[in-house]
């Protein structure tokens, strides 16, 4: 069965404070990895997407990476307004269409 | 360029009702997916239209239906609400041809009382 997880739940960081974020995977053929961003009571907004292992894709103090198993969201010198709950997701081939699944999420808050 | 509009943005329904919302996908968008998201179960895929087919479904109840209209705009209907019905419910667009990303709508929040 196709599935994602997220680690850690939640991260509580001061601003500057480098850190990473992870999404381990299991699916049968991956198509595409997906990186989103949501705010409280919005949808989710659009970051990232990965296709192949050793991938990188960066978006000011975002980037993101993809192994064969994982991926990461690397966020250097994070500032208050990168609080939010990062969502990743997958896509596998066997699908037919836009079917995502997705992890639980990491919230992510920022403090000044 | 205009962006996925999901209307009502909130509901509140009694058990028992049935519910339709409404999705206007991209401008040249094809394929409609919608997913609930709960805080305990996270974001779960319901069905995805394209071309006015139904061309994937998740493990949802047959409660759960939808459809998409010749112009890609897509409705869901909740029947017979449930109190567990209480969610949001989020729009995806995407192309539908070839691998692209999906682009979210801001979502219907439905509470069921």
């Amino acid at each position: 069965e196709d599935q994602v997880t997220q680690s850690p739940e939640a991260l509580r960081l001061q601003e500057g404070e480098s850190s990473s974020l992870n999404c381990s995977y299991t699916v049968s053929g991956l198509r595409g990895l997906f990186w989103y961003r949501q705010d409280p009571g919005k949808g989710p907004e659009f970051l990232f997407t990965l296709y192949s292992a050793g991938e990188e894709k960066e978006k000011e103090r975002l980037k993101a990476t993809l192994t064969k198993k994982e991926s990461f969201l690397h966020i250097t010198a994070p500032k208050p307004e990168d609080s939010a709950t990062y969502l990743c997701a997958v896509q596998a081939w066997d699908n037919q269409g836009g079917k995502l699944i997705f992890g639980q999420g990491t919230e992510l808050s920022v403090k000044p | 360029k205009a962006g996925v509009t999901q209307t009502p943005r909130y509901l509140i329904k009694t058990r028992g009702q049935q519910v339709t919302l409404s999705c206007s996908p991209i401008s040249g968008h094809r394929s409609v997916s919608w997913y609930q998201q709960t805080p305990g179960q996270g974001l779960q895929f319901l069905f995805e239209y394209f071309s006015e087919t139904q061309r994937n479904k998740g493990n949802f109840p047959g409660r759960f239906s939808g459809r998409q209209f010749s112009n890609s705009r897509s409705e869901m209907n909740v029947s017979t609400l449930e109190l567990g019905d209480s969610a949001l419910y989020l729009c995806a667009s995407m192309s539908g041809t070839g691998y692209t990303e999906a682009f979210f709508g801001q979502g219907t929040r439905l509470t069921v009382v």
